[in-house]
């Protein structure tokens, strides 16, 4: 299985601030990695899917970028909605995995 | 839009069979698409539990795979989740979703999750 490392588990942070997750597989994925939103008691929410392609009608303060084993998550200004868990998933092959999660806190 | 609803009993016994379905509406489940089941115990991140195409083809996360079927029915335009020998570490929040179409099989429609509690 390709494992996913996301850094950091949590991270607290004000409205505007600049974040950036990272996202490491155990092998290279050749940028097929995802990254979603999930609020409490909620879904996730698919922001970007080829470690870069933004999701229809999701926000273009969120970016990805990467390549091989290393991916990263950047939201450029934070506001108050985006405060949630984020998590990384490589869809390379079977199993699909995901990372642990980070909580994005106030 | 595609929209994915869960369904199933909320309490299922120790040694017993889970058994939760996945419907799936605004859309047809015969499409270019892969379905998946994802579960998340309460409190921790999510794992994927394995995914079907409309032709009955599937792949299982091999820590479950020994437990689990999926199975389609394009009649009702719904999918299935079978998990056997269920502990208390089943116990989760389950969720359906459609997968993208190839290459892209990341998860871009998700059910609302329904919780399924072994005790």
């Amino acid at each position: 299985d390709i494992q996913m490392t996301q850094s950091p588990s949590s991270l607290s942070a004000s409205v505007g601030d600049r974040v950036t997750i990272t996202c490491r597989a155990s092998q290279g994925i050749s940028n097929s990695l995802a990254w979603y939103q999930q609020k409490p008691g909620k879904a996730p929410k698919l922001l970007l899917y080829a470690a870069s392609r933004l999701e229809s009608g999701v926000p273009s303060r969120f970016s990805g970028s990467g390549s091989g084993t290393d991916y990263t998550l950047t939201i450029s200004s934070l506001q108050p909605e985006d405060f949630a868990t984020y998590y990384c998933q490589q869809y390379s092959g079977t199993p699909y995995t995901f990372g642990q999660g980070t909580k994005l806190e106030i | 839009q595609v929209q994915l609803q869960e369904s199933g009993p909320g309490l299922v016994k120790p040694s017993g069979t889970l058994s939760l379905t996945c419907a799936v509406s605004s859309g047809s489940i015969i499409s270019s698409n892969w379905w998946s089941w994802v579960r998340q115990p309460p409190g921790k991140g999510l794992e994927w539990i394995g995914e079907i195409y409309h032709s009955g083809s599937t792949n299982y996360n091999p820590s479950l795979k020994s437990r689990v079927t999926i199975s389609v029915d394009k009649s009702k335009n719904q999918f299935s989740l079978k998990l056997t020998s269920v502990t208390a570490a089943d116990t989760a929040v389950y969720y359906c979703a459609r997968d993208g179409s190839s290459p892209y099989y990341y998860m871009d429609v998700w059910g609302k999750g329904t919780t399924v509690t072994v005790s």
